[in-house]
């Protein structure tokens, strides 16, 4: 089944201990996006990634990190997780060109 | 499930009904629109697209309408089933702004029995 994979789905953690949230997608695409949703804003972008060793920043990067050393993984990293960081946070992929994403199921992270 | 949004827009439509869900887009050089389907506790889904070179296009009970002039979009859904509740977001593509999209902020859609 074509997919987009993160873990966890849900992560409870205390300021300033680092984290990993990963993203996986199984489509072979070239693009991958980091987004957070939070009441009343939508979905805002962090980090994008137009392939291999290509990543730029979106509208809300500060706090965040992103490696792409694979295709398939573009994992999410917070060096230092502030409070002001607990959103739900969704991975989405897609071919090459302008085209919908396929997005993962969330994780829901809560700093403490 | 995931909460997605507190403080959406609300609709709520008799199941049966056909319900539209209106989204106002925010840059004249958008040329690509896609409706995405959240429900809770999953991550969106692609329901339809359109491109500013059409008005209108359709799909399996779904039509989205885009009015250019006004710059609006709207997504008709016929009978409306209780599996089609759930937050509704469109998402714009600028023009040369590469494959990254601008997201509104969504419509929580309620389907009542």
């Amino acid at each position: 089944e074509a997919q987009v994979t993160q873990n966890p789905r849900y992560l409870i953690t205390v300021t300033g201990k680092k984290l990993t949230v990963t993203c996986s997608q199984n489509m072979n695409h070239e693009y991958m996006s980091w987004y957070r949703q939070d009441p009343g804003l939508g979905l805002r972008q962090i980090y994008y990634s137009m392939n291999v060793e290509v990543t730029d920043k979106g509208d809300v990067p500060e706090g965040y990190k992103v490696s792409r050393k694979e295709k398939r993984n573009f994992p999410l990293i917070l060096e230092s997780p502030s409070p002001n960081q607990t959103s739900l946070y969704f991975c989405a992929s897609s071919p090459v060109g302008v085209y919908g994403y396929t997005f993962g199921s969330g994780t829901r992270l809560t700093v403490v | 499930g995931e909460s997605v949004g507190l403080h959406l827009p609300t609709l709520s439509v008799q199941e049966g009904d056909n319900s539209i869900i209106n989204c106002a887009y925010s840059n004249s050089a958008s040329d690509y629109f896609i409706w995405y389907k959240q429900e809770s506790g999953k991550g969106p889904q692609f329901i339809i697209d359109i491109r500013s070179n059409m008005d209108k296009r359709q799909g399996q009970r779904v039509t989205v309408l885009l009015n250019k002039t006004v710059k609006h979009l709207s997504l008709q859904i016929a009978a409306t089933q209780p599996g089609d509740s759930a937050v509704y977001f469109c998402a714009e593509n600028v023009e040369n702004y590469g494959q990254n999209f601008v997201f509104g902020p969504g419509t929580r859609l309620s389907v009542l029995p």
